[in-house]
């Protein structure tokens, strides 16, 4: 089993839509969860980051969180096509030993057509 | 505040040579970390170092190390290069002392192995 799963897609969606995009983790001691996107021949820019079970929202995006099922999400509202990328997810797993280590799902492929 | 940066931008090297990879963290970050980006193995965790020490090492072999310096800059070395090690190497920085972390990421070094 992969320590995070994502689905690779692609992901469709009609511009206007809401996108979801979904993530699971192994590691139950994990405590911090990251969304980053990344568009192709480029690098990871941090789109949101969840550290308490539930919903935090940022303009058009909302992060979700649920440890007891070990699940989390990312839902774009209103796409727009420039959101078409790659977005990745990432738990940070080390830092109760000591460290930072992000480990990183396959990521998801998201295209949003006009 | 300046973002992360990474030197070079692209590099071509041949097999058996070594290459050394260079990153500024952001202003204030004492911790950075090291990934490589592959298509068919995604992103991987090299190493973290924080406050001139390694804390992490993933899972490559011992031709890839890294150093930082008082400064919180640091540097990654691959020795006798592979073609399989082609790939883009990023680096994130983070203040690496807290619970709440973020890493935020480089532009990246395109590796090219031929």
């Amino acid at each position: 089993q992969k320590e995070v799963e994502q689905n690779s897609g692609p992901l469709s969606v009609p511009e206007g839509a809401i996108a979801s995009l979904n993530c699971t983790y192994s590691d139950r001691g994990s405590q911090s969860f990251f969304w980053y996107r990344q568009y192709s021949g480029k690098s990871p820019e941090l789109i949101m980051f969840i550290y308490s079970n539930g919903d935090k929202e940022d303009g058009r995006f909302t992060a979700q969180l649920n440890k007891a099922s070990q699940y989390v999400s990312l839902l774009i509202r209103d796409s727009q096509p420039s959101d078409s990328a790659t977005y990745l997810c990432a738990v940070n797993n080390g830092f109760s030993g000591g460290y930072n280590k992000l480990i990183f799902g396959a990521g998801t492929r998201l295209a949003v057509h006009p | 505040k300046a973002g992360v940066t990474q030197t070079p931008r692209y590099l071509i090297k041949t097999r058996g040579q070594q290459v050394t990879l260079s990153c500024s963290p952001i202003s204030g970050h004492r911790s950075v970390s090291w990934y490589q980006q592959t298509p068919g193995q995604g992103l991987q965790f090299l190493f973290e170092y924080f406050s001139e020490t390694q804390r992490n090492k993933g899972n490559f072999p011992g031709r890839f190390s890294g150093r930082q310096f008082s400064n919180s800059r640091s540097e990654m070395n691959v020795s006798t290069l592979e073609l399989g090690d082609s790939a883009l190497y990023l680096c994130a920085s983070s203040f690496g002392d807290r619970s709440t972390d973020t890493q935020y990421f480089g532009p990246g070094t395109r590796l090219t192995v031929l």
